[in-house]
């Protein structure tokens, strides 16, 4: 099962920042968040990942709250090209099996 | 270039045969992984290597089957015994594949099952 909890979809208008948020209540200690996003029929991106502190990379920003029960993923200004199902992921067990919910889908509008 | 290249994209099969997913990785990674998708569904793990030579089942293993001679392929077969084939596949690699371990995954492009 799933150790995220996402909202199943968003809407954001091009050139707005587009905000994600993600819950993960049960997290560990030793746990990384992970965000992914898949554009239709292709195989999952890499956004960025976080254990306690804030990222920030060339794609987007991820803030994970104090206690770690949740985390947001900010694409600072969203395009057309940004309209995907993005996965927020937190690692698991021996093999670092991603388990992936259902993800959020965004739509970027005009 | 690096990274992550699988193939074909598409691929149709009749029923009751067995087909071979290449998966092929310059990156230099050990770990490399299998994971199937199915529509409006997340990835699901078939099979996972953290070295050569060395390969574990995953949540879905049944009816596929794995090799991991070189640390740059892994490829999976779909087997006759697979009931419900017709899915996305996609493979992924990891420098490390330590679990605890800050150890990002990276995906090929997938390919695409189809069984007639």
């Amino acid at each position: 099962d799933a150790k995220t909890t996402q909202p199943p979809s968003m809407d954001c208008a091009e050139g707005r920042a587009a905000n994600l948020p993600c819950n993960h209540s049960t997290i560990s200690g030793n746990e990384y968040v992970y965000w992914y996003r898949q554009i239709h029929s292709q195989g999952p991106q890499y956004i960025i990942h976080g254990l306690k502190n804030n990222e920030t990379n060339e794609m987007a920003s991820l803030i994970i709250t104090e206690d770690r029960k949740s985390s947001t993923l900010i694409l600072p200004h969203a395009t057309l090209r940004d309209t995907a199902v993005y996965y927020c992921i937190v690692r698991v067990d021996y093999t670092g099996k991603l388990i992936f919910g259902q993800g959020t889908t965004l739509q970027v509008k005009p | 270039d690096g990274g992550i290249t699988q193939s074909p994209k598409y691929l149709f099969r009749k029923e009751g045969q067995n087909v071979t997913l290449s998966c092929e990785q310059n990156l230099n990674h050990d770990a490399m992984y299998w994971y199937r998708q199915d529509p409006g569904q997340g990835l699901r793990l078939i099979y996972y290597s953290q070295i050569v030579n060395d390969f574990q089942k995953g949540d879905i293993a049944e009816g596929y089957s794995v090799s991991r001679e070189k640390k740059e392929s892994f490829p999976l077969t779909v087997t006759s015994a697979q009931k419900n084939p017709t899915a996305f596949y996609l493979c992924a690699s990891s420098p490390l594949g330590l679990a605890g371990e800050e150890d990002t995954q990276y995906f090929g492009p997938g390919t695409r099952l189809t069984v007639l």
